[in-house]
């Protein structure tokens, strides 16, 4: 079965410093994966997806993510923190199989809070 | 602004009432999703559409929910004889077809309270 772990509830992290979210995962054949943020009140906004190439994807926001096959995961990286930033979080995961499902698996979701 | 529109974006009511909430996809995504987000957890999928033909249900997606998509764009979701467990954020998503990695773009939810 796919899954996603998101292991930390809250992420603190000073401006300017550089932020780390994390994200494992588990699934059957390649995975397709994407980080999405939310804002209170608000859908989510799609900020980067790995797909297959280059191990580090760059996106939206100055946002990248590093994509690890043998550690299954795919953490979400920023050199430097912004206030702005502080939001909610989710790791995605699609299969990638025969007759595979075209539904994402969302992980729990991080809070990530910018203190100035 | 051309996303993913959703009316509702609150809706209030009594246990055993029926309510529906409609999706408007941006205009060229063929690909239409609902998903339920309820507090601290992320968002878990309920149903899938292809232009008009609903192609994937969740086992979450009780007998007493209903989604449609008519004519292959806005699409609507029903709750019949809502329950308090019902409460949630309903959420809509929708892609481009043709390649199964395009992202999927979110609307703002309807936030669903039952009394």
């Amino acid at each position: 079965a796919q899954s996603v772990a998101q292991p930390e509830d809250q992420v603190n992290v000073a401006e300017g410093n550089p932020l780390t979210v994390k994200c494992t995962y588990s699934v059957s054949g390649n995975p397709y994966l994407f980080w999405y943020v939310q804002y209170p009140n608000r859908g989510l906004q799609f900020l980067l997806k790995y797909i297959t190439g280059d191990n580090l994807v760059k996106g939206s926001y100055g946002f990248e993510a590093e994509f690890n096959k043998s550690q299954t995961s795919f953490h979400l990286k920023k050199p430097s923190a912004l206030v702005s930033d502080s939001a909610l979080y989710f790791c995605a995961v699609r299969g990638v199989y025969g007759g595979a499902t075209n539904k994402l698996i969302f992980g729990t979701g991080t809070l990530l809070a910018v203190q100035p | 602004d051309t996303g993913v529109s959703q009316n509702p974006r609150h809706k209030i009511t009594k246990r055993g009432q029926n309510v529906t909430f409609r999706c408007d996809p941006i205009s060229e995504h063929n690909r239409l999703y609902w998903y339920r987000q309820t507090l601290g957890q992320g968002p878990e999928f309920l149903t899938y559409f292809q232009n008009e033909a609903q192609l994937e249900k969740s086992r979450l997606l009780s007998d007493r929910f209903s989604a449609e998509r008519p004519k292959g764009s806005f699409s609507t979701l029903e709750i019949q004889r809502t329950e308090q467990g019902d409460s949630a954020m309903y959420l809509c998503a929708s892609s481009l077809g043709g390649q199964n990695n395009q992202p999927q773009h979110f609307g703002d939810g309807t936030r669903l309270s039952i009394l």
